[in-house]
């Protein structure tokens, strides 16, 4: 089983400033299997990024993902108050099971 | 746009099965080969995949559940069903039903989620 593990636990920014949220395999991805989702309370989590980098449909610019191997970056831009949410990162690469990190709580500062 | 909507018992007691289906509009379960799956969340926690089903009826089970977990689907229905037996107050969640485009894709439609209490 791959462990994804997200740093850090909670982060605390303002609006306008920049998030940059890790995601570390306990094993070596393909990044074409790597996503990353957004939960806001009460809601379905929604899918931001596959194959590391590629946005899904309708997400904005200001989110980004990079990274390759074990290593995965999620960065926000120009945070907007929407933004401040849970992120989870997971793997579709090597299953069963399908495996998700623990998230990343996004907070107001 | 593709819908899906959980529905099933909100309360299941010890030892007993929960089932649960999930129904989609905006796509068809037997043209196109998507996979649709399953994913929990225990209260104030992250997230669980638990088993994944193709329109041609291939099942992904999670070697966690793989006991205790089958799925079904209801081409005709546009429907996939969800039983866990056994079942534990470990196993109170927000169940979700989720779709992905192949067995190596993202979840990238979801359900609104249904919350399944397990207790006596």
């Amino acid at each position: 089983e791959v462990v994804l593990t997200q740093s850090p636990g909670t982060l605390s920014l303002s609006p306008g400033e920049r998030a940059t949220l890790s995601c570390r395999a306990s094993r070596s991805i393909s990044s074409s299997y790597l996503a990353w989702y957004q939960q806001k309370p009460g809601q379905a989590p929604r899918l931001l990024i596959y194959a590391a980098s590629t946005r899904a449909t309708g997400i904005p610019d200001r989110f980004s993902g990079s990274g390759s191997g074990t290593d995965f970056i999620l960065t926000i831009n120009r945070l907007e108050p929407e933004d401040f949410a849970v992120y989870y990162c997971q793997q579709y690469s090597t299953f069963p099971p399908k495996t998700f990190g623990q998230g990343t709580k996004l907070e107001i500062k | 746009q593709v819908q899906l909507q959980e529905s099933g018992p909100g309360l299941v007691k010890p030892s007993e099965t929960l089932s649960l289906t999930c129904t989609f509009s905006g796509d068809s379960i037997s043209v196109n080969n998507y996979y649709w799956g399953w994913i929990r969340q225990p209260p104030g926690k992250g997230l669980e995949w638990i088993a994944s089903i193709s329109d041609g009826g291939t099942t992904i089970y999670n070697p966690s559940f793989k006991s205790r977990v089958s799925m079904s689907a209801d081409t005709s229905n546009n429907q996939f069903s969800l039983h866990l037996n056994s079942v534990t107050v470990a196993d109170t969640a927000v169940y979700y039903c989720a779709r992905h485009r192949s067995s190596r894709s993202p979840f990238d439609y979801w359900g609104q989620g249904t919350l399944v209490t397990v207790s006596s």
